[in-house]
């Protein structure tokens, strides 16, 4: 009954190659989130959707290319993958309004590793 | 510009003592805060928000963080600290008056509990 489900939990990978990460969420949220972790822990969004629509995006490569196919599915593309691009990439989620605002659910990680 | 400052990027206590971990905030308009708990290896876990009305917040596991709009703070505090507590913690913001926008998060303090 896990809440925010990404695959894979580790991806190691060349330079130079794609990727993609999915995320799943079960919770009947509408809006759905990336987040960078890089290796001093810093947190940033990357990218917002709502309702299936980029609502979102911080100043990310155009290599990086989000894709939501229905409300509980935001997956996450990258291209031509660099060493910089070595994160820890978390999903989460939340409901618009309601008691619960903004409070944002998160999926385990996903490790990225560029050699 | 919004932003969290977590001024300690470390905090040491000993287990049974109360724990405080501290952070300030910088939003225009009335904000939305919250406290999130990153274990190793881990997604972010939710403990705590502050939307309206009492200034004391009581969350998960015991915590507690008080609202603090002239020193613009909400410090995140437990009366008697486990070594199980032990993780990075961030403190989050999101503007009060936008539906569904990403959190801002500091760059986390590392909470050690030794026994």
């Amino acid at each position: 009954d896990t809440a925010v489900s990404q695959t894979p939990k580790y991806l190691v990978t060349q330079m130079g190659n794609d990727k993609s990460i999915k995320c799943e969420q079960n919770l009947g949220h509408d809006t759905m989130y990336w987040y960078k972790q890089d290796s001093k822990k810093f947190l940033k969004i990357m990218f917002s959707y709502n309702n299936k629509e980029l609502i979102i995006n911080e100043t990310v490569p155009n290599r990086f290319s989000p894709k939501s196919p229905d409300k509980a599915h935001l997956n996450l593309h990258i291209n031509s993958l660099e060493l910089g691009d070595s994160a820890v990439y978390f999903c989460a989620s939340s409901q618009r309004g309601g008691r619960s605002y903004n409070e944002q659910f998160f999926g385990p990680g996903t490790r990225l590793t560029v050699l | 510009a919004q932003s969290v400052a977590q001024p300690e990027d470390q905090v040491n206590v000993a287990e049974g003592n109360p724990l405080t971990v501290k952070c300030t905030y910088s939003v225009s308009g009335n904000p939305y805060l919250f406290w999130y708990v990153q274990y190793p290896n881990r997604g972010l876990q939710f403990l705590l928000k502050y939307i309206t009305g009492d200034n004391l917040v009581k969350g998960s596991y015991g915590f507690e963080a008080e609202f603090n709009k002239s020193q613009t703070s909400f410090h995140l505090k437990k009366p008697s600290a486990l070594v199980s507590d032990s993780a990075l913690y961030f403190c989050a913001v999101s503007p009060k008056h936008s539906g569904n926008t990403p959190l801002v998060f500091g760059k986390g303090t590392r909470l050690s509990v030794i026994a």
